[in-house]
């Protein structure tokens, strides 16, 4: 079965710094790949996808990801953090012919002054 | 505005009584699904739902009910058979296919005593 791994569960950095949040699945066999980002008390937003194509790829709020298949990897990027980054994010993964989303444990992002 | 509504945000339950979570959609999406959240797991799939009136379990379903007589609304039942029911459940839907991304509802927090 598929599975999702994002290595760190608290990533805490001071603001304008750069980030990276990671996240490693357990198949190469036809993937698609999501980020989310959950605010406290909410629920889950798209943050970007990777269906195919270019590996980089860009989404909402300057975040970017990288789909490394060598590696299993789907890295979550950010160059310069803000106090609204703030938040939850999570990984998760489609896997071949699955409607159904496997998600990571999430890492919580917490951006200091 | 097309979205999600889950009702109610919070909900307090005695133990051994059944309670039914609300999820309504407007987006016409054909997929719905519940998922559990509690600190540090990430989310599990409880039950989804690919068209009206048929639906499958998810990794966690046992102590949980479900029906779907509406393409808008898929209710979910926490039965006094679930052993650890407090936690924040979210309700989610998508076009179907396997690349479609997850809109997801607000959330309901559920507290049994």
């Amino acid at each position: 079965a598929q599975s999702v791994t994002q290595l760190d569960s608290q990533v805490p950095v001071f603001e304008e710094a750069p980030v990276e949040l990671r996240c490693n699945y357990s198949s190469s066999v036809s993937v698609y790949l999501f980020w989310y980002v959950q605010y406290p008390n909410q629920g889950l937003q798209l943050l970007l996808k990777y269906l195919s194509g270019s590996t980089l790829v860009k989404g909402i709020n300057g975040f970017e990801a990288e789909f490394n298949k060598s590696q299993t990897s789907f890295h979550l990027r950010k160059p310069s953090v803000h106090i609204s980054d703030t938040a939850e994010y999570f990984c998760a993964v489609s896997q071949g012919g699955s409607e159904k989303l496997v998600f990571g444990k999430g890492t919580k992002l917490t951006v200091n002054p | 505005d097309g979205g999600i509504t889950q009702s109610p945000k919070y909900l307090f339950r005695k133990e051994g009584q059944n309670v039914t979570l609300s999820c309504e959609q407007n987006l016409n999406h054909d997929a719905m699904y519940w998922y559990r959240q509690d600190p540090g797991q990430g989310l599990r799939l409880i039950y989804y739902s690919q068209i009206v009136n048929d639906f499958q379990k998810g990794d966690i379903a046992e102590g949980y009910s479900v029906s779907r007589e509406k393409k808008e609304s898929f209710p979910l039942t926490v039965t006094s058979a679930q052993k650890n029911p407090t936690a924040f459940y979210l309700c989610a839907s998508s076009i179907r296919g396997r690349y479609s991304p997850l809109h997801f509802g607000n959330g309901t927090r559920l507290t049994v005593t």
